[in-house]
């Protein structure tokens, strides 16, 4: 079936490093790809997506390229702040006709001034 | 701005008590998902709905069941609660299609004791 494999965590970097989060994922035809954050007691929420191949998407600095040959969705910041600290979960919805969504088990993200 | 919410933030319930958990959605989205999240296990769906009246199992119904009345309201009922249910709960709407993204309340901290 379909899945997604994030990095484990935590991840703990300085102020204006640069970040990488590896998502890969396992699916039959052409799913969607996602990263969601979820901040301290809070819900998730999108940070950006991409519905097609080479597709990339991007928001508040991160990016993430839709990579249909190595099956990977890698999220990406050239300079994180403190503030960027959280937990980010990687998921795909499938072309097959269902109405799942799949999730990675989350990356938590910690950036020290 | 769109809107997902749930009842209560914090909860304390009893083993054995019937336990019900609301979500509403102001965004007529047709699909409405109950998950629960628990610390290296990500996201894991309990049961979603793609209309109301309709329910679906996800990867782990047992223990649950649920109540889709209306489009905007999707309800998670732990029959008989257990501490192993202790947990946070989250529930989230999307449109049809899988190129959309899902919308997350802030989550319902769960404890049964």
């Amino acid at each position: 079936g379909d899945s997604v494999t994030q990095m484990e965590g935590p991840v703990t970097l300085s102020e204006e490093a640069f970040l990488t989060i590896n998502c890969t994922y396992t699916a039959t035809g052409y799913p969607s790809l996602f990263w969601y954050v979820q901040y301290p007691g809070e819900g998730l929420q999108l940070l950006l997506k991409a519905t097609k191949a080479d597709d990339k998407g991007s928001n508040k600095g991160f990016e993430a390229t839709y990579r249909k040959e190595t099956t990977s969705f890698h999220l990406e910041k050239g300079s994180v702040q403190v503030s960027d600290s959280a937990v980010y979960f990687c998921a795909l919805s499938a072309s097959s006709g269902t109405y799942k969504y799949i999730f990675g088990t989350g990356t938590r993200l910690k950036v020290l001034a | 701005d769109v809107k997902v919410t749930q009842s209560s933030r914090y909860l304390v319930k009893r083993t054995g008590e019937k336990v019900f958990l609301e979500c509403v959605q102001d965004m007529d989205h047709e699909n409405m998902f109950w998950y629960r999240q628990d610390p290296g296990l990500g996201l894991r769906l309990i049961y979603f709905s793609y209309d109301v009246k309709m329910k679906e199992k996800g990867d782990i119904p047992e223990g649950y069941s649920v109540s889709r009345e209306k489009k905007e309201r999707f309800s998670l009922i732990l029959e008989s609660a257990s501490t192993n249910q202790t947990s946070m709960y989250l529930c989230a709407s999307s449109p049809t299609g899988m190129a959309y993204e899902q919308y997350f309340g802030p989550g319902t901290r769960l404890t049964v004791t």
